[in-house]
Order: C-alpha cells, then structure tokens, then sequence
C-alpha cells in the first residue's frame, strides 16, 4: 500500500511567482495537514482538511491557501512567494479529524526561493 | 518560551551507548508523538502516547502527564540511530513541534 506521496520532490521559484504543492494520503484516510519546516526548526501547522472542508489553520498569512479535493487528496498553494517561503512542506495524513490514530508523514517538497 | 522544549539540541555518543532525550510541553495535550526525521527531509512516527510506557525493539517512551514530560531512550544505539528525534503534541487538530535534538552516533 502506498504511502502519503508529495510532489514534486523539490522546487526552485523565484520571488513573486505562485506554487502548488500536492499530497496523496494513504488510502482511507479522510485527513489531510500541511507543515511548514524551516531549516534548522521544527514544523510549524499551516492547514488542516478533513473530509474536504478546512478544519484548522495556522498562523501564516493569506498567500497560503489550500484546498481538499473528493479523493482526499490536497494541494497547498502559495502566492506572491518571499525568500522566507523557502522550507520543507511537509504533508501528514490521518484517519481521523483529530489524529486519534497517528499520523503519516509524506518525504516532504523541498522549495527554495531565489 | 517555546510551547516544546527538547534537550539537549545536539547529541554525540559512542555506538553501544544508552540515550535519553527530553521533552517539555506546557499545552494541554491529547497525545505526545515522538518522530524521527532523516537527512532527506522525511519524518517517521515512532510512538504516540497519552500515558505511561511504550517500547519497540530498543526504543522506549515515556510520559508523566502531570509533570507535562517525557523521555525518548534508545539503548544501545548504533550508528544508524543518527536522525533528528522530534517531540510533537497534539492539541485538538493539530500538532505542535519542538525544535528536535540532533543525535550522531559514532561507530
């Protein structure tokens, strides 16, 4: 069975354009959150998405948006990209809303912005 | 102040040795996670606990709810144990991490 998959792997964008990122949670879960690592600290809650409705958010500002599609999959977008954009985007899945059972963690998008 | 606090940040030991890593919280918390994290950027669930104990092969974790701590040990470790351990809450819909402790072991 397939594990949470993210692409692309890595990404180079240069300030000011706009990125998407994918995640494909292990089949059956309905949950879908999206981190943000920045080098050398932990991940910081951008999103959370379960059953495709919005269920949480972090404290970033409005250029991250995401969005949970009827597959469960998700895709986080940011706009306007800045230099401190530059980090891993990690996605974690989960069945429940609430992380009741664990989490999966997909290997990560690795942005860099220039 | 950090709502996770680990220690120590940086960790060296000589393969064989017994480790401890720490984790503070100051949340109130359904669950603690303990995660390890590679160079290449993924991260691995390695326990989630409300209470008590928990061991896998020689991995153990610990939680003292009322003390807001827990323990990561790691008995005699070997050089392929060298990752980032991360500490991780979970506060209604979401987890909190701490900052990891970088532990490289040495053959």
């Amino acid at each position: 069975d397939a594990g949470v998959t993210q692409s692309p792997t890595h990404l180079i964008k240069t300030r000011g354009q706009q990125v998407t990122l994918r995640c494909s949670p292990i089949s059956g879960h309905k949950s879908v959150s999206w981190y943000q690592q920045v080098l050398g600290q932990g991940p910081q809650f951008i999103f959370q998405y379960y059953e495709k409705e919005e269920r949480g958010r972090g404290n970033f500002p409005d250029r991250f948006s995401a969005r949970q599609f009827p597959n469960y999959s998700s895709e986080l977008n940011v706009n306007a990209l800045l230099l401190g954009d530059s980090a891993l985007y990690l996605c974690a899945s989960s069945l429940s809303g609430t992380g009741l059972y664990g989490y999966t963690f997909g290997s990560g998008t690795r942005l860099t912005v220039v | 102040k950090n709502e996770v606090e680990q220690s120590p940040q940086n960790l060296t030991a000589q393969e064989g040795e017994f480790i401890t890593i720490n984790c503070s919280y100051s949340v109130g918390i359904s669950a603690l996670h303990w995660l390890q994290q590679h160079p290449g950027g993924g991260i691995v669930s390695l326990f989630m606990l409300s209470s008590g104990k928990k061991k896998h092969g020689r991995l153990i974790a610990t939680i003292n709810i009322q003390e807001k701590h827990s323990s990561l040990h790691i008995t005699a470790s070997h050089p392929r144990d060298s990752a980032v351990y991360i500490c991780a809450v979970r506060d209604t819909d979401k987890l909190i991490f701490g900052t990891g402790t970088r532990l490289q072991v040495f053959p």
